[in-house]
């Protein structure tokens, strides 16, 4: 079993459809973390779940709301979203110490291609 | 506004030549330096995690050095293989130590 999986791998959907992407880590890992590739830029975090609390959220409009109901699973709903939301999701897990402070290596997924019709 | 910035952006070598990239970041509060590979239709992997000034890590052909003072890591691939061909990322710690900011990455090509 890989140690980060993503569901789905490829999702369409249109702007008033509500949808989730799924990540599930296998690592014993006590953080999980949503970044967004768009074309031409860099990977952007979204959101970060540390011991299943979420300690930041980067600005992220409301339309995707996280869910993490335990260290091994991390949800992110899609409500109405936009075309520009159209963009390739990666989640990823660490293991940090009890501090706080991360240098600890990410593990990703392979992400999850989304396209907003 | 914490700036990761790599260069170059792209680059295409023939196989054997060897390449370098650099990654610059800011060299106050300095805590680490990650690198990454990222091949097409992949997950990006770790390559190294580099904490301490005038570290140079190694796995294989692919090395890197760190320059925490002046804010910069270098990369380098000896003898360029087709299999190199990836986007390479470095990462840098945000300044509440939750997560990690990436660069825009440097796209390698390597033709046989």
């Amino acid at each position: 079993e890989t140690g980060v999986t993503q569901t789905p791998r490829h999702l369409v959907m249109g702007m008033t459809n509500k949808k989730s992407l799924k990540c599930e880590q296998h690592l014993g890992h006590n953080a999980m973390y949503w970044y967004k590739q768009s074309a031409k830029k860099p990977l952007e975090l979204m959101f970060v779940y540390n011991f299943k609390e979420q300690t930041e959220n980067n600005s992220v409009p409301s339309r995707f709301s996280p869910e993490c109901p335990n260290s091994s699973h991390l949800f992110l709903h899609l409500h109405t979203l936009q075309p520009e939301d159209s963009a390739l999701y990666l989640c990823a897990s660490s293991q940090d110490p009890a501090s706080g402070s991360n240098t600890g290596e990410l593990f990703f997924g392979e992400g999850s291609r989304l396209t907003v019709l | 506004i914490l700036n990761v910035e790599q260069s170059p952006q792209s680059l295409h070598v023939q196989e054997g030549d060897s390449t370098n990239f650099t990654c610059s970041f800011p060299s106050s509060n300095f805590y680490a330096l990650h690198w990454y590979r990222w091949e097409t239709a992949k997950s990006p992997e770790a390559l190294f995690v580099m904490t301490l000034n005038g570290d140079e890590k190694k796995k294989g052909r692919i090395s890197a050095t760190l320059n925490t003072k002046e804010g910069y890591s270098y990369l380098y691939i000896k003898g360029s293989q087709p299999e190199d061909s990836a986007t390479y990322l470095c990462a840098f710690p945000n300044q509440a130590g939750t997560a990690l900011i990436f660069g825009k990455g440097t796209t390698l090509s390597v033709s046989s």
